[in-house]
């Protein structure tokens, strides 16, 4: 099964751009990968699916246009523009795996993002 | 719009069963175009996926919680279960109930505590 991992923590200016990532283990190169939001106190929300070709399907509810994702190798990246205080959140990405009675999910373990 | 709310109990002592309901509203459950699930967050921690259930009732766990860990639905309440047995401290979370991952609950504190 896939491996995910993510920098515990980045950091970025109000206003300014960052750009998360989430780094798939080796040989799973073709696999999408799911961005979740989730402000302190609060369940995770779905941002948007991604793989090599970049978004898959729609954004989730809410998520504004400053967020976009692409997908290079065994990398999954979301960035995000002009940030705002309300973006300060910690950011897991998910993968799914396997079909049938072999399928599974799998989390990174997540990045704090701090807006200084 | 859809929505899912967690309930059940807060306090759930060592090795007995922990028991959540998640109620789901603004659609069906029934559809055959998603699936639900549970997932869990440790208090500081990342996600953990616990398993998954399609309305026909197929199931799928995560292997390291598979030998304690029953999901099942209820149509005609639009409603799914997860009930983990033998729990321990280890067990203590905020769980939370999901469709296809892509509509999440508030998530629910379980504490496993004497």
């Amino acid at each position: 099964q896939p491996v995910l991992t993510q920098p515990p923590s980045a950091s970025a200016s109000l206003g300014a751009s960052v750009t998360l990532t989430c780094t798939l283990s080796s040989g799973y190169s073709n696999y999408k990968v799911d961005w979740y939001q989730q402000r302190p106190g609060k369940g995770p929300r779905f941002v948007m699916r991604v793989g090599t070709g970049g978004i898959v399907g729609s954004k989730g509810d809410g998520i504004p246009d400053r967020f976009s994702v692409l997908g290079s190798g065994l990398n999954r990246y979301l960035t995000i523009k002009n940030i705002q205080e309300e973006d300060e959140s910690d950011y897991h990405c998910g993968a799914d795996h396997g079909s049938g009675s072999n399928f599974l999910v799998v989390f990174g373990g997540g990045t704090k993002l701090t807006v200084l | 719009q859809l929505q899912l709310q967690e309930s059940g109990p807060g306090l759930v002592k060592p090795s007995e069963t922990l028991s959540l309901t998640c109620t789901v509203s603004g659609g069906s459950i029934s559809s055959s175009s998603y699936y639900w699930g549970w997932i869990r967050q440790p208090p500081g921690k990342g996600l953990e996926w616990i398993g998954s259930i399609y309305y026909s009732g197929s199931t799928y766990y995560n292997p390291s919680l598979k030998s304690r860990v029953t999901i099942s639905v209820d149509t005609s309440k639009n409603q799914f279960s997860l009930k983990l047995s033998s729990v321990t401290a280890a067990d203590t979370a905020v769980y939370y109930c999901a469709r296809s991952l892509d509509i999440w609950g508030q998530g629910t504190m379980v504490t496993v505590s004497s």
